[in-house]
């Protein structure tokens, strides 16, 4: 468990208003991911980031953008929000040593809606 | 390009019955890694087991057992005498060695009925 903590837990935005979902983690691990949780999809990438200022789109990060000025926060904000990105936001971190003892652990979750 | 395929999307069971819960991946690389995670009905994500791609000794632990076998491609996952507490749904995922990325199957929801 990496102390990761999300918020908000729940927003429900209308369509084409900016929304940041902020993403905390206490344990200084070096990764942190956005996730979107859809169903039939699983869990599906957006952005990542391997340290401060460092970010990288994922396989959906149309219509987000990321930031990450602080080791432990990790903000994505829906510029204009559209229904479509309705959907459950995970963060999850990764500490980043080598070799098979990393595992990544995840934020509770924040549930959007967009009206 | 990687891949994880988990084909059952729903299964139902009845307490105490053994179920198994199948992954299939795709890998061009010779060192990766597997991960089993459960996301019961409250919403977390919760980590249950890690493996590498050079150790293929399969691992029990309690219920829970899981079976990889790399001439298969497969990280199967074996829950033996289900309680309905197990009702969830379970995420397979892979990792390369070479970069920090995972990719996750669509999951698997099971349903242990009383």
């Amino acid at each position: 468990d990496a102390g990761i903590t999300q918020s908000p837990r729940h927003k429900v935005t209308e369509t084409g208003t900016p929304v940041t979902l902020r993403c905390h983690q206490t344990e200084n691990h070096r990764y942190m991911y956005w996730y979107r949780q859809d169903p039939g999809h699983g869990l599906r990438l957006i952005h990542y980031s391997y340290g401060v200022k460092d970010t990288d789109k994922g396989e959906v990060s149309d219509g987000y953008s990321v930031s990450r000025s602080k080791t432990e926060d990790f903000l994505l904000t829906l510029e204009s929000a559209t229904s479509s990105q309705t959907s459950v936001y995970f963060c999850a971190t990764l500490r980043g040593l080598a070799g098979d003892t990393d595992t990544q652990y995840f934020g509770p979750g924040t549930r959007l809606t967009v009206l | 390009a990687q891949k994880v395929t988990q084909a059952q999307t729903e299964i139902s069971v009845v307490e105490k019955e053994d179920v198994t819960l199948d992954c299939v991946y795709e890998t061009r690389d010779t060192t990766y890694y597997l991960f089993w995670y459960k996301q019961p009905p409250s919403g977390e994500l919760v980590f249950l087991i890690r493996r590498n791609s050079f150790d293929e000794q399969n691992e029990i632990s309690g219920r829970y057992s899981w079976n990889f076998q790399k001439s298969t491609s497969s990280f199967n996952f074996t829950i033996t005498a289900s309680q309905v507490v197990d009702s969830a749904v379970y995420f397979c995922a892979l990792r390369r060695s070479y970069g920090q990325n995972f990719v996750f199957g669509p999951g698997t929801r099971l349903s242990v009925l009383p």
